[in-house]
């Protein structure tokens, strides 16, 4: 069965700080992975997806994350944190022999002044 | 409409009532997914819908819980005699078709007291 896990349920990063965010999956066949984030009091929001094309997948807001299949890993990384990445990140698996798509318990990014 | 919209925005019910929460997928999309997020955890998978069928309801916790979408558009999420524990956030989803981005409601507060 497929399956996420995040390391690190809150992370602390300074402004201007790189982000980066851990998760790896578990898939008896190839996945498809995606990276959403989920702002106070909003909805799930998509930051980016791999669907097996390139490896290094660029999202929104300056994200982007890198498939590596050696070590089963999507990791979420960004140059440069700005207050406003505050937020909680799920990362999350779907594979074309299980249509659902499951998701990590989240990380919750914080930015420090 | 222009995004997943669900219904009521938040329910407060006693225990052992019956609830219905209501969600409008995004027009065209095939694909409909029911999920439950408790307090810091993630979107916990319950079922999900291809069309007029429920494809997979593995997630469903127990028989109080059942879902329809009976006419491949608005689903329906129904809770019978409704207990402390069934409290969370219910988020709806749909994607044009299987394996697609998921776009995500606001989310449907439920409270059972």
């Amino acid at each position: 069965a497929q399956s996420v896990t995040q390391l690190g349920s809150h992370v602390s990063v300074s402004e201007g700080a790189l982000v980066l965010l851990r998760c790896n999956y578990s898939s008896s066949v190839p996945p498809y992975l995606f990276w959403y984030v989920q702002y106070p009091n909003q909805g799930l929001q998509l930051l980016l997806k791999y669907t097996s094309a390139a490896t290094l997948v660029k999202g929104i807001n300056g994200f982007e994350a890198e498939f590596k299949k050696s070590e089963t890993s999507f990791h979420l990384t960004k140059p440069s944190a700005h207050m406003s990445d505050a937020a909680e990140y799920f990362c999350a698996v779907n594979t074309n022999r299980d249509d659902k798509i499951i998701f990590g318990k989240g990380t919750r990014l914080h930015i420090l002044p | 409409g222009a995004g997943v919209s669900q219904t009521p925005s938040n329910k407060v019910t006693e225990k052992g009532k019956y609830v219905e929460l209501r969600c409008d997928p995004i027009s065209g999309h095939t694909a409909l997914y029911w999920y439950r997020q408790s307090l810091g955890q993630g979107p916990e998978f319950l079922i999900y819908f291809q069309g007029t069928g429920a494809a997979d309801d593995s997630g469903l916790p127990n028989d109080r819980f059942f879902a329809v979408r009976p006419e491949g558009s608005v689903s329906t999420l129904k809770i019978q005699r409704t207990e402390r524990g069934d409290s969370a956030v219910y988020l709806c989803a749909s994607s044009e078709w299987a394996r697609t981005e998921a776009f995500f409601g606001q989310g449907t507060r439920l409270t059972v007291v």
